[in-house]
């Protein structure tokens, strides 16, 4: 069976600071995805990344795929309180997609 | 375009009644699927479908029917209610051969 573990899974910082959130599985993934979700909503993509290796920025955040295509990592630079949401990896898994538990994201102003 | 609408946004079902969750998308999208999202389990695949006329099972099928008559269309049927349904369903599309999913806003379903 194929899982994704992230951590942490509850992070509260200030406004203006860094963080990172890891996305880390024993298995191999085609693809993966983070998504952002907020309270009443469904996941809303932010970013695919499918080469190992890869880095791919977006504003202020930025995502790597592990060179094994195992893990993955998202880095906020300068968090703002727009970014308090829950942040979801998935793996790509013959078409369909696994996810991870999420990362609770409260930035205070 | 609207994208993925889900209806109803929200349901209190009695155990044992039945209902059917609906998903239209907009997109022409030829892959849809189903997750329910339960505190401390994620996202969970109840059924997929690659096209009208084909479904299949996911990670957590029993319990749950679905049917794919058309492109926009994929209903989630509950046959039988029961508490441990108790969940936010979402419905995701995407194109085929691409990553990204398109995920509607939710029906919060509550089973007493």
């Amino acid at each position: 069976t194929q899982l994704l573990e992230q951590s942490p899974q509850f992070l509260s910082i200030q406004e203006g600071e860094n963080l990172t959130v890891y996305c880390n599985s024993s298995s191999v993934f085609s693809s993966l995805q983070w998504y952002r979700q907020e309270p009443g909503e469904g996941p809303v993509l932010l970013v695919t990344v499918v080469t190992g290796g890869e880095v791919k920025k977006l504003k202020r955040l930025t995502f790597q795929f592990g060179d094994a295509r195992k893990d993955s990592s998202l880095h906020i630079t300068a968090a703002q309180p727009g970014d308090t949401g829950l942040y979801l990896c998935a793996g790509g898994s013959q078409g369909n997609l696994i996810f991870g538990k999420g990362t609770k994201l409260s930035v205070k102003p | 375009n609207a994208g993925v609408t889900q209806t109803p946004k929200f349901q209190v079902l009695k155990t044992g009644q039945s209902m059917t969750l609906q998903c239209a998308q907009d997109m022409n999208h030829e892959y849809m699927s189903w997750y329910r999202q339960d505190p401390g389990m994620g996202l969970r695949l109840i059924h997929y479908s690659v096209g009208a006329g084909i479904t299949d099972q996911g990670e957590v099928p029993n319990g749950y029917n679905v049917s794919r008559s058309t492109t926009e269309d994929f209903p989630l049927r509950l046959l039988s209610a029961a508490p441990s349904q108790t969940s936010v369903y979402f419905c995701a599309s995407r194109v085929t051969g691409r990553y990204g999913y398109t995920f509607g806003s939710g029906t919060r379903l509550t089973v007493v």
